[in-house]
């Protein structure tokens, strides 16, 4: 079985330019997250999608932050304009449909490394 | 922000000997996982303790959970070289979310 893919896996931009993130989850997991990791700290969560639908995007800086997950399927996380302090490694994250009374594991992608210089 | 402290941030022993971590944490929970990263990769579940279990084993790692205290352990015996890594704890308040808030992590460093 196929993990979660994320594309790409460094990005090296200058401040103000645009980035995106893609990534495809795990097949049948309807559940989809995407990451922000700084060095040195764990995961905090960007957004959390249950099949096209957001359902969580709390911590989504949405002056400059943009996801979509068209189909349900692959995620696309956009960053415009990029700032110094974004540098940090994205990652994405899927999961099965939650059952009842369960919390399912997450499977994470290798994540992008971004550099903002 | 996040609501796992793990303890201790860094840990570097010599292999076969056990290592052990330490999380905390402030709001109940519904369950809380143990997480691997190795440099520059993802992260990949190890386990998953529920609320209402006190301890639970998988191969040489063992999780102990005293909601009581609000903290929990990851040990590892007997580690390898291989064991050498990040390791985070994530709790899940609800489960009906999935929702997971990560710790910043204890890094072991296992020396051959």
């Amino acid at each position: 079985e196929a993990g979660v893919v994320q594309s790409p896996r460094y990005k090296i931009i200058e401040k103000k330019q645009p980035v995106a993130f893609w990534c495809n989850p795990i097949s049948g997991h309807n559940t989809l997250y995407w990451y922000r990791q700084n060095l040195g700290q764990g995961p905090e969560l960007l957004i959390r999608y249950e099949n096209e639908e957001a359902v969580d995007d709390s911590q989504l800086p949405k002056d400059r932050f943009s996801a979509e997950r068209l189909k349900g399927v692959d995620s696309t996380l956009k960053i415009q304009p990029a700032e110094l302090g974004d540098s940090a490694v994205y990652l994405c994250a899927s999961s099965p449909r939650l059952g009842f009374g369960s919390s399912y594991e997450q499977y994470f992608g290798p994540g992008t490394r971004l550099t903002v210089t | 922000s996040q609501q796992g402290e793990e303890d201790p941030q860094a840990l570097s022993i010599q292999e076969g000997e056990n290592a052990t971590m330490n999380c905390s944490y402030k709001t109940s929970i519904n369950n809380l996982q143990w997480y691997r990263q190795n440099s520059g990769r993802g992260l990949v579940h190890l386990i998953l303790i529920r609320s209402n279990e006190r301890e639970k084993h998988s191969g040489r790692l063992r999780v102990t959970l005293d909601t009581s205290k609000k903290s929990s352990s990851l040990l590892i015996t007997a580690s390898r070289a291989a064991d050498t890594a990040s390791y985070f704890c994530a709790t899940a308040i609800s489960s009906n979310t999935g929702k997971l808030i990560f710790g910043q992590g204890t890094t072991l460093q296992v020396k051959p």
